[in-house]
C-alpha cells in the first residue's frame, strides 16, 4: 500500500535555531503534500498545502516566512522551522493524497516531534 | 469555514460495540474518513466512505453516513483492548481541492 515516511521522527533543538522536516511518498507520485501540526491533545491543524513546482498556500495564521515549505520533487516535502522557539513544540504530520481508480485518499506520514529547548 | 466536530470521550466494555459519531458542515464534502491514532503515533487509515454511499462495512467497521444531516458515525463490533486510541474524522470538500478538515478527536477506552 502507500507509504508515506517523514524524518526525523523526533528532534530536539535550542531555540532560534532551524529545524528541517522531510516528507516523502515512497511508492507514489504526489503533487500536493500537506502539512499539519498536532498539540497535545487536540486535533490535527492545517497549516499549509504544498504543490509541487510552485508556492505552499498557508493557513490563516501561519507564519509563512517562519514555516518555509518547500516542494522540490514529486516525492519529496520539506518543512523548515526557522528560528524555532519552544512555543514551536509539537508533532508535526504530512499527508499526501493518492489517486487509486475513482477514488483518493490521504495517507499521513508517522509524524515528527519537536521539541524547542 | 469547514467544521467537523465529535464528543471528545466514550468509555466502553470489551466485547461490547463501540459508535463513534461526527457531525460536519461542508455540504460539499466528497470524502469523509475516519483514522485512528494510537499514543504517540501518526495516523492511521481505518476506512472511508463517498459522499453518495450510506454506508459502508468493512469486518468489524462499520460506517454510516447520513448526508442530509451531515452525521457520520463509525461503529466498531466487538470492540477489543487494541482499539483503544483517539478516533478522528475528517471531510474532504469538493471543487478538486484536496484539503481535509479533522474533527476533534474521540478518545476511546476500553475497559477489560
Amino acid at each position: 500500500g502507500a507509504v508515506v515516511s517523514q524524518h526525523p521522527s523526533w528532534v530536539i533543538c535550542k531555540s532560534g535555531t532551524s529545524v528541517k522536516i522531510e516528507c516523502r511518498s515512497l511508492d507514489f507520485q504526489a503533487t500536493t503534500m500537506f502539512w499539519y501540526r498536532q498539540f497535545p491533545k487536540q486535533s490535527l491543524m492545517l497549516m499549509a498545502t504544498s504543490n509541487e513546482g510552485s508556492k505552499a498556500t498557508y493557513e490563516q495564521g501561519v507564519e509563512k516566512d517562519k514555516f518555509l515549505i518547500n516542494h522540490a520533487s514529486l516525492t519529496l516535502s520539506t518543512l523548515t522551522v526557522t528560528s524555532a522557539h519552544p512555543e514551536d513544540s509539537s508533532f508535526y504530520i504530512c499527508s499526501a493524497p493518492r489517486a487509486s481508480g475513482s477514488t483518493d485518499t490521504q495517507y499521513f506520514g508517522p509524524g515528527t516531534r519537536l521539541t524547542v529547548l | 469555514g469547514e467544521d467537523v466536530e465529535q464528543s471528545l470521550f466514550l468509555s466502553v466494555r470489551e466485547g461490547d460495540s463501540s459508535v463513534i459519531n461526527c457531525t460536519y458542515t461542508d455540504s460539499s464534502s466528497t470524502y469523509l474518513y475516519w483514522y485512528k491514532q494510537e499514543p504517540g503515533a501518526g495516523l492511521q487509515l481505518l476506512t472511508y466512505i463517498f459522499s453518495n454511499m450510506d454506508m459502508k462495512q468493512d469486518q468489524r467497521l462499520t460506517v454510516l453516513l447520513n448526508k442530509k444531516d451531515k452525521h457520520l458515525s463509525l461503529r466498531i463490533a466487538d470492540t477489543q483492548t487494541g482499539d483503544s486510541a483517539i478516533y478522528f474524522c475528517a471531510e474532504r470538500g469538493g471543487g478538486g481541492y484536496q484539503k481535509v478538515t479533522f474533527g476533534t478527536g474521540t478518545k476511546l477506552q476500553v475497559i477489560p
